[in-house]
């Protein structure tokens, strides 16, 4: 069935680093790629999306590329601050186009 | 986003007790979502719908039960038969009734085991 893989399932970084998190997904026919923010306890929010038309998109430290031959797609955050630890989901629409495929999250943590 | 409410935030449930857990949005979108959370699963889609009195069934959806009535509401209920429902239970919405749009989250029920 559709699947979307993520890795790492944590990351430690030091202040001012910048991280990289990377999803693979099964079905070629997904079209639409939201990258989800989501704080203990709280609602996940989204954060950046990309579409299949564009290769990359960038929003200030924030940027998501993709490779839609590879069928993988990452989320880079730059000069990282302590308030981005966090959980960190991708997602990937389905065949149909009805319905999103989570990975399973990234706990990233900042250290200052 | 104000425009999605869940409620309760915290629910218990009895042996053998079905209960129900409440989703509104106000956002006019058409497309609403139940996921389920557990610690190192990720989001889990439990059922969908696009439109008004129709819905999908997504990954884990035994032992669970949704209705689309209205527009604006999509109530989940957990039944008996669902053995394990400890967990985080998250509803969102989505414009265009398709999945390639943004999906916004509530702020979630957590639903424990008496």
């Amino acid at each position: 069935g559709e699947n979307v893989e993520q890795h790492p399932s944590t990351l430690s970084v030091q202040e001012g680093d910048s991280a990289v998190i990377k999803c693979t997904y099964s079905d070629s026919a997904s079209n639409y790629f939201p990258w989800y923010k989501q704080e203990l306890g709280k609602r996940p929010q989204l954060i950046i999306d990309i579409r299949s038309n564009v290769g990359e998109k960038k929003d200030q430290r924030i940027a998501v590329t993709l490779n839609k031959t590879a069928k993988h797609f990452s989320l880079h955050i730059t000069e990282t601050q302590p308030e981005d630890s966090a959980v960190y989901f991708c997602a990937a629409d389905n065949q149909a186009g009805t319905a999103l495929i989570f990975g399973k999250g990234t706990t990233l943590s900042v250290s200052s | 986003d104000g425009g999605i409410t869940q409620s309760p935030k915290y629910l218990f449930r009895k042996e053998g007790q079905n209960v129900t857990l409440s989703c509104e949005q106000n956002l006019n979108h058409d497309a609403m979502y139940w996921y389920r959370q557990d610690p190192g699963q990720g989001l889990r889609l439990i059922y969908y719908s696009q439109i008004v009195n129709d819905f999908q069934k997504g990954d884990i959806a035994e032992g669970y039960s949704v209705s689309r009535e209205k527009k604006e509401s999509f109530p989940l209920t957990v039944t008996s038969a669902q053995k394990n429902p400890t967990a985080f239970y998250l509803c969102a919405s989505s414009m265009g009734g398709r999945g390639r749009q943004p999906q916004h989250f509530g702020d979630g029920t957590r639903l424990s085991i008496l």
